[in-house]
């Protein structure tokens, strides 16, 4: 069955780095993009954007260019969220997510990783 | 960018009764539209998309309707697995442009 495990909880502080993994299981990691969920303490949903795990080319949502980068370990079917320069509202779970449709993407996801809490504190 | 409202942000039903979720788009998305149910402390999952289709193992009291700019979902008799957070998504492929409304809690009355 198709699975989505991601790493740990984080407490970081401010400025800097963290790196959230998602290893996928179940099927075939190359045929279905996966996209990048942030949802806040106590609030909804944002898209993040999104990476071609065949091709490795990653595309941001508004709001989520510069200090965040996606990245794929094909040989492991392993994929990445990096933050940098961290900041408090920063804060949040956020998920990976499997796309629905084989090839470019539907932007509907059917799989989810359980969600990887990152905190930022001084 | 598309601004998904929901209405309303909190939804007080008792089990057995019937629940009606809205969701209106600041744009048309044709029925490029898609529902998730979150329960505390889980991801979400996918109830709905193109508006009306059930996803994979979703039980037929979830039903979804609409078109253009003005969304619904509906829980035909609400049973004690349903009260959660259901949230709305628009979908267009190209430019990719998804975005979320802000979801609508159901609870118990």
């Amino acid at each position: 069955q198709v699975q989505l495990v991601q790493s740990g909880p984080e407490l970081k502080k401010p400025g800097a780095s963290v790196k959230v993994s998602c290893k996928a299981s179940g099927y075939k990691f190359t045929r279905f993009t996966m996209s990048w969920v942030r949802q806040a303490p106590g609030q909804g949903l944002e898209w993040m954007g999104w990476i071609n795990t065949n091709t490795g080319a990653p595309t941001y949502a508004q709001g989520f260019t510069g200090r965040f980068v996606f990245s794929l370990d094909p040989s492991v079917n392993t994929t990445y969220l990096q933050i940098t320069s961290l900041k408090a509202e920063d804060t949040a779970v956020y998920y990976c997510a499997k796309d629905l449709i084989y090839g470019s993407g539907s932007y509907l996801f059917d799989h989810w990783g359980q969600g990887a809490l990152v905190t930022v504190s001084s | 960018e598309i601004v998904m409202t929901q209405s309303p942000a909190t939804l007080s039903v008792s089990p057995g009764e019937r629940a009606t979720l809205s969701c209106r788009a600041s744009q048309s998305v044709s029925r490029n539209l898609a529902w998730y149910q979150q329960k505390l402390g889980q991801a979400p999952r996918l109830l709905i998309s193109g508006a009306s289709t059930r996803a994979t193992g979703i039980p037929a009291r979830f039903s979804g309707s609409g078109s253009g700019t003005e969304f619904t979902l509906t829980i035909s008799s609400l049973q004690s697995e349903d009260f959660a957070v259901y949230y709305c998504q628009q979908y267009n492929n190209w430019p990719p442009d998804l975005t979320f409304g802000g979801g609508t809690k159901v609870q118990i009355k």
